[in-house]
């Protein structure tokens, strides 16, 4: 079975440019999340969806950034206008339910690491 | 809000050796998950364990294991026989009850010394 795939695993852009980055998660897992890991830190939660849903996205820097999960399988996040401080890894994991008490295993994908110039 | 603690930036430890990986955490629920990640240059984080809360027995998954201690907060990963494609980065990270995201530590760095 595929994990989650993420792509492009790299990109260079300059800054007030934009960006998006795709996830597909694995089959049949409804809940997605994206993450931003700085340099030398673990990841951060950004957003978090139930389905196409976006359940918490308190995290999620609004005036630059925006993510979008349609039909409830693949997502995309954008940065609009890209900063220098944008530049991460930004990495997508998916779970096959989420809830009390069943909090379960997340699956990542290998990140895009994002560099701003 | 939660929080995850790991104060050692780095670990050596000799191939065939046993290291342990420390972490602290703070919260106030009382259900809730614990989990080791490691994470090779390739990026992708791979689970290695995890401690659901209400469990008073240890995890244990081959070379690897933790000791929780859930009235300390303390959550530590054991690596017996240490061999060298456990070279990585190791996330320590929460999970809570609800439907919540995972928050991570910052991360060792594990060396393996031949």
């Amino acid at each position: 079975e595929a994990g989650v795939v993420q792509s492009p695993r790299y990109k260079i852009i300059e800054k007030k440019q934009p960006v998006a980055f795709w996830c597909n998660p694995i089959s049949g897992h409804n809940t997605l999340y994206w993450y931003r890991q700085n340099l030398g830190q673990g990841p951060e939660l950004l957003i978090r969806y139930e389905n196409e849903e976006a359940v918490d996205d308190s995290q999620l820097p609004k005036d630059r950034f925006s993510a979008e999960r349609l039909k409830g399988v693949d997502s995309t996040l954008k940065i609009q206008p890209a900063e220098l401080g944008d530049s991460a890894v930004y990495l997508c994991a998916s779970s096959l339910a989420q809830g009390p008490g069943l909090n379960t295993e997340a699956f990542f994908g290998q990140g895009t690491r994002l560099t701003v110039v | 809000a939660q929080t995850v603690t790991q104060s050692q930036p780095e670990m050596s430890v000799q191939e065939a050796e046993t290291v342990t990986l420390s972490c602290t955490y703070d919260t106030s629920e009382s259900d809730y998950y614990l989990f080791w990640y490691k994470q090779p240059p390739s990026r992708q984080m791979i689970l290695v364990i995890r401690q659901e809360a209400y469990k008073q027995q240890n995890a244990t998954e081959n070379r690897f294991s933790v000791n929780f201690q859930k009235a300390a907060k303390s959550f530590s990963l054991k690596i017996s026989d240490s061999q060298l494609g456990d070279a990585a980065m190791y996330f320590c990270a929460y999970a809570g009850g609800g439907a919540d995201g995972l928050t991570f530590g910052k991360g060792t760095h594990l060396i393996i010394q031949p």
